[in-house]
């Protein structure tokens, strides 16, 4: 079964700083997700991407499928406190065909004011 | 609201009884999903429900577990005879169609089985 690769597992960071969150798949990525948790709370949809060198931003977050299609970049520019929380990746399972998404184990962001 | 719906947001029970989680998907979606996040461990797919279609069940953990969904819409999760292994955070998911598409999720529900 496909499974999902996140590093670092947690990042503490200064306000102000860049950072970037990796996310490897074992297999082709078809549709890959990035989602972000905060404690309590459920999972808000950041960004899908789906092509080979694909790259989509929004305000100051932006992630990245490489050419291969079995890596995934979040890119976090001037991170702020209002970034913190648990960052997951989540792909379609191809293989199993099973219509549900498979995750990383998340990457946990703290930031430093 | 607009969001996906889940009651309670939190659970206690004693181990032995059996629990029931609701979730109340996005209007107009047809995909629904349930997932378990346990402590330090990411999330795991339970079910998956699509339209009229047979349910997915393929990741629920034992036949303790079982879920419905009537009418298309509200969704309920059993957990028969909890374990404390059963403690997380249940969430629920719904989509337009399956595959290749965002999933809303709900707040989740915190089981604790004492």
């Amino acid at each position: 079964s496909q499974e999902l690769e996140q590093s670092p597992q947690s990042l503490i960071v200064q306000e102000g700083k860049n950072l970037t969150i990796n996310c490897t798949s074992s297999k082709t990525l078809y549709g890959l997700y990035w989602y972000k948790q905060k404690y309590g709370e459920g999972l808000i949809f950041l960004m899908m991407l789906q092509k080979g060198g694909e790259e989509k931003s929004h305000e100051k977050i932006t992630a990245k499928l490489d050419e291969k299609k079995q890596q995934s970049s979040l890119h976090i520019t001037a991170s702020q406190p209002s970034h913190a929380g648990i960052y997951l990746c989540g792909a379609d399972d191809v293989d199993t065909g099973r219509r549900a998404l498979t995750f990383g184990s998340g990457t946990r962001l703290q930031v430093q004011p | 609201g607009a969001g996906v719906s889940q009651s309670p947001s939190n659970k206690v029970t004693e181990k032995g009884k059996d629990v029931e989680l609701r979730c109340d998907p996005i209007s107009g979606h047809t995909a629904l999903y349930w997932y378990r996040q346990s402590l330090g461990q990411g999330l795991e797919f339970l079910i998956y429900f699509q339209g009229n279609s047979a349910p997915d069940k393929s990741g629920l953990p034992s036949d303790r577990f079982s879920a419905e969904r009537t009418g298309g819409s509200v969704s309920t999760l059993t957990i028969q005879r909890t374990q404390q292994e059963d403690s997380a955070v249940y969430l629920c998911a719904s989509s337009f169609i399956a595959s290749y598409n965002e999933q809303f999720f709900g707040p989740g529900t915190r089981l604790t089985v004492l």
